[in-house]
């Protein structure tokens, strides 16, 4: 079952422009993460935040997270075209790697 | 630096056939992992390890088998491919299994059942 759910499901954007993709999840949670996916590749983690933080930063990118709205967001400041990819959150419950659960990812297009 | 390494990357199988896929990970992780992606569905938890000689069930098991021989290896077998098993198959590994720790995947292997 999937716990995050991605919104929108695809997004398109000109380049230098900011992408913002929000992720919603059901259950309380551990930490959330954020995973990049080009097309025909594995998926790349990016950032993870843990259920006590509320903004982390890294590069151009920035992730939200709301325990009280059960909600993340991942922010993409001054978007370029090489990150055209599929963006996946994934929440995970205390305890077990194998509670890392996907949702089913939001399809970013970069225009140049 | 290979990290994460699956082998075949393509396969094309008939219902009934057997096949299995490999998973390398040079990290020396404890944890490894087998997920499938399809459409819509995001990623799957099929199997997963704690270490070596150990498995366990993940969200869909069914139909799959797995070991873990070796430390850096982890195996996925299908016995009688169904169509419903076309799928992208992902290998991951972590060093911990907590859900904090990052997960590391490989690049995929197609997977069709004709």
């Amino acid at each position: 079952s999937q716990q995050g759910e991605e919104d929108p499901q695809a997004l398109s954007i000109q380049e230098g422009e900011n992408a913002t993709m929000n992720c919603s999840y059901k259950t309380s949670i551990n930490n959330l993460q954020w995973y990049r996916q080009n097309s025909g590749r594995g998926l790349v983690h990016l950032i993870l935040i843990r259920s006590n933080e509320r903004e982390k930063h890294s590069g151009r990118l920035r992730v939200t997270l709301d325990t009280s709205k059960k909600s993340s967001s991942l922010l993409i400041t001054a978007s370029r075209a090489a990150d055209t990819a599929s963006y996946f959150c994934a929440t995970g419950t205390s305890g077990s790697a194998r509670q890392l659960t996907f949702g089913s990812g939001t399809q970013l297009t970069v225009l140049p | 630096n290979a990290g994460v390494t699956q082998t075949p990357k393509f396969r094309v199988l008939k219902t009934g056939q057997s096949m299995t896929l490999l998973c390398a990970q040079d990290m020396n992780h404890e944890y490894m992992y087998w997920y499938r992606q399809d459409p819509g569905m995001g990623l799957r938890l099929i199997h997963y390890s704690v270490g070596e000689g150990t498995t366990a069930k993940g969200e869909v098991p069914d139909g799959y088998n797995v070991s873990r021989l070796k430390k850096q290896n982890f195996l996925l077998g299908l016995e009688s491919a169904a169509p419903s098993q076309t799928s992208v198959y992902f290998c991951a590994s972590s060093y911990s299994s907590l859900s904090g720790n990052t997960i590391y995947f490989g690049e995929g292997s197609w997977l069709t059942v004709v």
